[in-house]
């Protein structure tokens, strides 16, 4: 069965810091993998996926992650962190047409 | 429509009574889904519909949960008899066709916040 494990429920950088938001995951089959980012009291939008071709997938908002099948990882990246980008981040593996969701980090940005 | 429209978007509810939540999907979205998310907490999932059938349903809590779908479009999550820990967010999400793994996106509403009181 799928799954995916989000390291630290909650990470703080200051303003133009680089930004990483860990997320390792588990799955028999090539995985499918997403990030969504909620912002408060939104819905879930979605960052990027990773659907097996490049592996380094550019998203919105200036935001990448890199899929590594040895580490089985997909961690999210960006180089300059903005006030903007604080809100809480998922990270998704598609099982068995469903979307398996990691716990969510919460992102600080400091001024 | 343009994106996954739920309703209502907030409900205040007394204990015991019975809610239904309503989703519209996305035009043409053969896929539909509920999740619910507890306060400070992440994604749970509960219900999936591929056109009106529901192949995965391992996600409802209790038998006080239901969920169907009609037209393949609007689906309603009713919930039975509720209880303080049914206080939550509950999203609704659509995308095209899929089969048991797929890239397809999902597409999230905003949700309806339900407070059982």
């Amino acid at each position: 069965a799928q799954s995916v494990t989000q390291l630290g429920s909650h990470v703080s950088v200051s303003e133009g810091a680089l930004v990483l938001l860990r997320c390792n995951y588990s799955s028999s089959v090539p995985p499918y993998l997403f990030w969504y980012v909620q912002y408060p009291n939104q819905g879930l939008q979605l960052l990027l996926k990773y659907t097996s071709a490049a592996t380094l997938v550019k998203g919105i908002n200036g935001f990448e992650a890199e899929f590594k099948k040895s580490e089985t990882s997909f961690h999210l990246t960006k180089p300059s962190a903005h006030m903007s980008d604080a809100a809480e981040y998922f990270c998704a593996v598609r099982g068995r047409g469903k979307l398996i969701f990691g716990q969510g980090t919460e992102l600080s940005v400091k001024p | 429509g343009a994106g996954v429209s739920q309703s209502p978007s907030n409900k205040v509810t007394e204990k015991g009574k019975d809610v239904e939540l309503r989703c519209d999907p996305i035009s043409g979205h053969t896929a539909l889904y509920w999740y619910r998310q507890r306060l400070g907490q992440g994604l749970e999932f509960l219900i999936y519909f591929q056109g009106n059938s529901a192949p995965d349903k391992s996600g409802l809590p209790s038998d006080r949960f239901s969920a169907e779908r009609t037209g393949e479009s609007v689906s309603t999550l009713t919930i039975q008899r509720t209880q303080q820990e049914d206080s939550a967010v509950y999203l609704c999400a659509s995308s095209q066709a899929v089969g048991l793994s797929s890239g397809n996106t999902i597409y999230f509403g905003e949700g309806s916040w339900l407070t059982v009181v």
